[in-house]
């Protein structure tokens, strides 16, 4: 079985700073892994994606995500956050085969300070 | 290409009553997936449907239950409802069993 953990409930930034959403699994199969983010009142937008290839991996809103398999993490990055970038964020895992389900964490609440 | 769209949007319901949501799924996909997330929480996987037929469960009550159409659309049903259904229900579709999920915009039920 899979599971994720997002260590950050909360994470207060100001704007232009950086910031790094932290994210880890656990998993005994390859995995595929996702970010999402969630704003107020609706629902789940892909962020980025990690399916095989390169470990880094790039949003267009430039957020970045390095998979790291031997530390079974998948943190997201972002070198200067806006005030638009305040949401909720979501790390997900779902089996590398043969998979139908994927599994979320908790989630990681944004806010950019002005 | 069309999106995944769910009807309706928000809706309020007493304890007890019955619930049908639905979702459409996006063009080209057979295979829908429905989760519940609470408020202040991750979306939790209710079960998946695969050319019509139930295709994994999660840890959820058998009140909770779904039917897939001829065309791929989905219902969720979810009988005697208790508070702790309220929730934010999403529904996802994607081509065969793959790996990549497309969310829809989700329906807000409030039991009350």
């Amino acid at each position: 079985a899979q599971s994720v953990t997002q260590l950050d409930s909360q994470v207060p930034v100001f704007e232009e700073a950086p910031v790094e959403l932290r994210c880890n699994y656990s998993s005994s199969v390859s995995v595929y892994l996702f970010w999402y983010v969630q704003y107020p009142n609706q629902g789940l937008q892909l962020l980025l994606k990690y399916l095989s290839g390169s470990t880094l991996v790039e949003s267009i809103n430039g957020f970045e995500a390095e998979f790291n398999k031997s530390q079974t993490s998948f943190h997201l990055r972002k070198p200067s956050v806006h005030i638009s970038d305040t949401a909720e964020y979501f790390c997900a895992v779902t089996r590398g085969s043969g998979t139908y389900k994927y599994i979320f964490g908790t989630g990681t609440r944004l806010k950019v300070l002005a | 290409e069309t999106g995944v769209t769910q009807s309706p949007t928000h809706l309020i319901k007493t304890r007890g009553q019955q619930v049908t949501l639905r979702c459409s799924s996006q063009s080209g996909h057979n295979t829908v997936s429905w989760y519940q997330q609470a408020l202040g929480q991750g979306p939790q996987f209710i079960f998946q449907y695969y050319r019509e037929e139930e295709n994994g469960r999660g840890n959820f009550p058998p009140r909770f239950s779904g039917l897939q159409f001829p065309n791929y659309s989905s219902e969720l049903n979810v009988n005697a409802l208790e508070l702790d259904d309220s929730a934010l229900y999403l529904c996802a579709s994607s081509f065969d069993t793959d790996y990549e999920q497309y969310f829809g915009p989700g329906t807000r039920l409030t039991v009350t």
